[in-house]
């Protein structure tokens, strides 16, 4: 596609479900992003990937965050027994490199009620 | 201590105004990205440096690598420059990536 695309583009879960959101690339950028935006507050970096692999993993929030990437192109951000305070704008951004400009998806916003 | 911080956190102007946003970085920063941000949420890049100068428009981004500073300037504002304009980078060590962010300027230009 065109740019970074992500889905769902809204999602509604009970506390204690588990979530997967979706993020597809642009295609050909090896270096992907997660970054998360609750209400309100700034942007805050959750995971990096360079090609297939997380270099760096200490971003995420708690355990019951994971992230994966096969391909070295969708990536899967999976949160376990979501918690009202996961409630936020999950967003994806990609790049042709790490230190190259990246261009983001539009996000998912997740509620938990 | 923030690790990038912005100035000011509020900004507003007159249609026309020359506006300049500012953005301190620390030690392990080596790239500076430039964000805006319309309410309703998407993200938009506007420039990534690492050195000089990048021009877009209306839009003027510089940076002193020394200093460990950047700016960005919009020149002939207009109100549909308002938004959020967020400056970030990437902090690289051995076995660890993190992307820093700083916590916006929100610009207002009034007609």
């Amino acid at each position: 596609g065109a740019g970074v695309s992500q889905s769902p583009s809204n999602k509604v879960t009970e506390k204690g479900k588990d979530v997967e959101l979706r993020c597809d690339p642009i295609s050909g950028h090896t270096a992907l992003y997660w970054y998360r935006q609750s209400l309100g507050q700034g942007l805050e970096f959750l995971i990096y990937f360079q090609g297939n692999s997380a270099p760096d993993k200490s971003g995420l929030p708690s355990d019951r965050f994971s992230a994966e990437r096969t391909g070295g192109s969708v990536s899967t951000l999976t949160i376990q027994r979501t918690q009202q305070e996961d409630s936020a704008v999950y967003l994806c951004a990609s790049s042709s490199g790490s230190y190259n400009e990246q261009f983001f998806g539009p996000g998912t916003r997740l509620t938990v009620l | 201590k923030n690790e990038v911080e912005q100035s000011p956190q509020n900004l507003t102007a007159q249609e026309g105004e020359f506006i300049t946003i500012n953005c301190s970085y620390s030690v392990g920063i080596s790239a500076l990205h430039w964000l805006q941000q319309h309410p309703g949420g998407g993200i938009v890049s506007l420039f990534m440096l690492s050195s000089g100068k990048k021009k877009h428009g209306r839009l003027i981004a510089t940076i002193n690598i020394q200093e460990k500073h950047s700016s960005l300037h919009i020149t002939a504002s207009h109100p549909r420059d308002s938004a959020v304009y967020i400056c970030a980078g990437p902090q690289a060590t051995s076995g660890t990536y993190k992307y820093i962010f700083g916590t916006g300027t929100r610009l207002k230009v009034l007609a």
